[in-house]
């Protein structure tokens, strides 16, 4: 499975803009780019994903980089509510499984 | 409501006595799977069902069973729990199985936490 690097950590404020990024230096011309979060005490809950353009939805927004081997995930306005860990998974093929790393501890302070 | 169920929430038991953790989702998913998270080792896939009587295994299997009897369940099942099986225990399904899309989203349930004494 091709391996994706993100920062152990990361802090915000309430309210502002917050930037997570992934790298994906090997990643295949067919794997897409999946986002799952963990809020504390929950199970992991899906994101946002994508190929090759840049994606919106209700929770976040996900932009790709021209080369595809980064990404980052963009919440537009923090709340206390998107204190989580944040995982980028790559998915392609055959690949039934979601391989989790370690991810991204995102702290929000209000 | 769309979701995946498990039971029960927490549970603690001892060494050697035969458990079972249900998971039901009812969203008419043909995949299913079991994870377990550690400290330390993030979350490891442990089984996964790909249709009814269709079952696999994940990258942890040992000390655990599975079925797949109808659609809405898969139930995990402990024969002999030992004190390593203590973990934090995670179902989830996804609408794909053998005509697997990369697109496809798997969606969790709330967790059981065992505790094996």
């Amino acid at each position: 499975d091709a391996k994706t690097t993100q920062p152990n950590s990361m802090e915000s404020n309430e309210e502002e803009p917050v930037h997570l990024p992934c790298n994906h230096s090997t990643i295949s011309g067919t794997d897409y780019i999946h986002w799952y979060r963990q809020l504390p005490s929950q199970g992991p809950e899906y994101v946002i994903h994508g190929l090759t353009s840049n994606v919106n939805n209700r929770m976040a927004s996900l932009a790709i980089a021209e080369d595809r081997k980064s990404s980052t995930l963009i919440l537009h306005r923090a709340t206390l509510r998107d204190a989580a860990v944040y995982y980028c998974i790559l998915r392609g093929g055959s690949n039934y499984k979601l391989t989790f790393g370690k991810g991204t501890l995102l702290t929000v302070n209000p | 409501e769309a979701q995946v169920t498990q039971n029960p929430r927490y549970l603690i038991t001892v060494t050697g006595k035969k458990l079972t953790v249900t998971c039901s989702q009812n969203m008419n998913h043909e995949y299913m799977s079991w994870y377990r998270q550690d400290p330390g080792l993030g979350l490891r896939q442990i089984y996964y069902s790909m249709n009814v009587e269709v079952t696999d295994k994940g990258d942890v299997p040992e000390g655990y069973k599975v079925s797949r009897k109808e659609k809405r369940n898969f139930p995990l099942i402990l024969e002999s729990p030992s004190p390593n099986q203590t973990s934090l225990y995670f179902c989830a399904s996804s609408p794909s199985g053998l005509a697997f899309s990369s697109t496809d989203t798997q969606y969790f349930g709330p967790g059981t936490r065992l505790t094996v004494l």
